[in-house]
């Protein structure tokens, strides 16, 4: 079956540099989710989408923003990268019933240098 | 507000012995509940849901989890459990309100010895 699928898995980065983190949801799945997960720490909740609109918003900063296409793949930028955006970021897709259980992609591992 | 608490940080259990992993929520309206499970480096996956119905919840793996509406807790079990279910766990709420986003626990990381 197919999955939530992620890219690049994984990303070097200088300070102050842009990234930008592609997301391409499971078929018919019409809800994603971008969460940062830091070392040792749980998934925080950064934006969500529903139906190419901007569904909730979390701790996103300023400087990151994120959009979903026309083909609901979702893409997160994220521009004067800092270190403490070393993370681990993960898209997962659902959809939008309270009763549905969202699953994830394998992430993109951010280093930010 | 949703959230939900995993009070153990870390869970230790010899390989054959039963394993609970412990998460107790709070919720404003219905509770719709999960378990997720993740190995170094990889993404969250999926592993049961209680959304109504028995409070016995059975998932993937051989896993299941009790859903006790007067101690609103959702303890993860597991009648025998294996070294490879050595991992994190996190239990997860998903909003009532707007239908999006769900709030994870702090993660209970799982050690099987065998």
């Amino acid at each position: 079956a197919a999955g939530v699928i992620q890219s690049p898995r994984h990303l070097i980065k200088e300070k102050r540099e842009t990234a930008t983190l592609k997301c391409y949801p499971i078929p018919r799945h019409d809800t994603v989710y971008w969460y940062q997960q830091g070392p040792g720490q749980d998934p925080q909740f950064l934006i969500s989408f529903y139906e190419k609109m901007q569904s909730d918003k979390g701790s996103i900063p300023d400087r990151f923003s994120a959009q979903q296409f026309s083909d609901y793949h979702s893409e997160l930028n994220m521009s004067s990268l800092e270190l403490g955006d070393s993370a681990l970021y993960f898209c997962a897709s659902s959809l939008a019933y309270q009763n549905t259980e969202a699953f994830f992609g394998q992430g993109t591992r951010l280093t930010v240098v | 507000a949703q959230s939900v608490a995993q009070p153990e940080d870390q869970v230790n259990v010899a390989e054959g012995n039963p394993l609970t992993v412990k998460c107790t929520y709070s919720v404003s309206g219905n509770p719709y509940l999960f378990w997720y499970v993740q190995y170094p480096n990889r993404g969250l996956q999926f592993l049961l849901k209680y959304i109504t119905g028995d409070n016995l919840v059975k998932g993937s793996y051989g896993f299941e989890a009790e859903f006790n509406k007067s101690q609103t807790s959702f303890h993860l079990k597991k009648p025998s459990a294996l070294v490879s279910d050595s991992a994190l766990y996190f239990c997860a709420v998903r909003d009532g309100g707007n239908f999006n986003k769900f709030y994870f626990g702090s993660g209970t990381k799982l050690n099987v010895k065998p």
